[in-house]
């Protein structure tokens, strides 16, 4: 299995503070990386797939970085909707396996 | 835009077998643009991958779970199905279905149904 390890695994921040989340993985797996949102008691939402490509509706504040094994998540100027959980994501394998989430919530 | 619906039982008995199916709108199942997966998350926790299924009928599972999955694809009614045998309390969780899109060999999970809790009880 590929493991995949968030930090932190939560943060309390600002509106209008810039976030930046990691993802690790235990081995390298590329760009085949991708980021979820999840607001409670809701599904999760795509973000970023391949590392930093944008997912189609995703406001441009949002923007993925890495390769190989060390990935981010940053959140240029957080708004009000995005405190929520986020989640890594590795398709590199046939079998994905997700981070272990990072919430962020209002300071 | 796809649109999918989870539907079965929410309590289920332990060592009996959860059934879901998942309604998929908007799209073709058997259009082979999509795989058709099942992603899990009890309380509070992490999102775990079951496994998925092609619109022909291939399938892959989450190896610890896969000697107790069957993931089916019913085209005629446009849905798919995940069966999970000997079911204990750890089974308990919110089930979602979803597509995965390949894009020159990168997956992403594009599309969520709301998802449904099953509960693993006496």
């Amino acid at each position: 299995d590929i493991q995949m390890t968030q930090s932190p695994s939560s943060l309390s921040a600002s509106v209008g503070d810039r976030v930046t989340i990691t993802c690790r993985a235990s081995q390298s797996i590329d760009n085949y990386l991708n980021w979820y949102q999840q607001r409670p008691g809701e599904a999760p939402n795509l973000l970023i797939y391949g590392a930093s490509s944008l997912q189609s509706g995703v406001p441009s504040r949002f923007s993925g970085s890495g390769s190989g094994t060390d990935f981010a998540l940053t959140i240029s100027s957080l708004q009000p909707g995005d405190f929520a959980t986020y989640y890594c994501q590795q398709s590199y394998s046939t079998y994905p396996t997700f981070g272990g989430g990072t919430r962020v919530d209002l300071k | 835009q796809v649109q999918l619906q989870e539907s079965g039982p929410g309590l289920v008995k332990p060592s009996q077998t959860l059934s879901l199916t998942c309604t998929v709108s908007g799209g073709s199942i058997s259009s082979g643009s999509y795989y058709w997966s099942w992603i899990r998350q009890p309380a509070g926790k992490g999102l775990e991958w079951i496994g998925r299924i092609y619109g022909t009928g291939s399938t892959k599972y989450n190896p610890s779970l896969k000697s107790r999955i069957t993931i089916s694809v019913d085209t005629s009614r446009n849905q798919f199905s995940l069966r999970l045998s000997s079911v204990t309390a750890a089974d308990t969780a919110v089930y979602y279905c979803a597509t995965t899109v390949c894009i020159n060999g990168i997956c992403s999970i594009d599309y969520w149904g709301q998802g449904a809790l099953v509960t693993v009880s006496s």
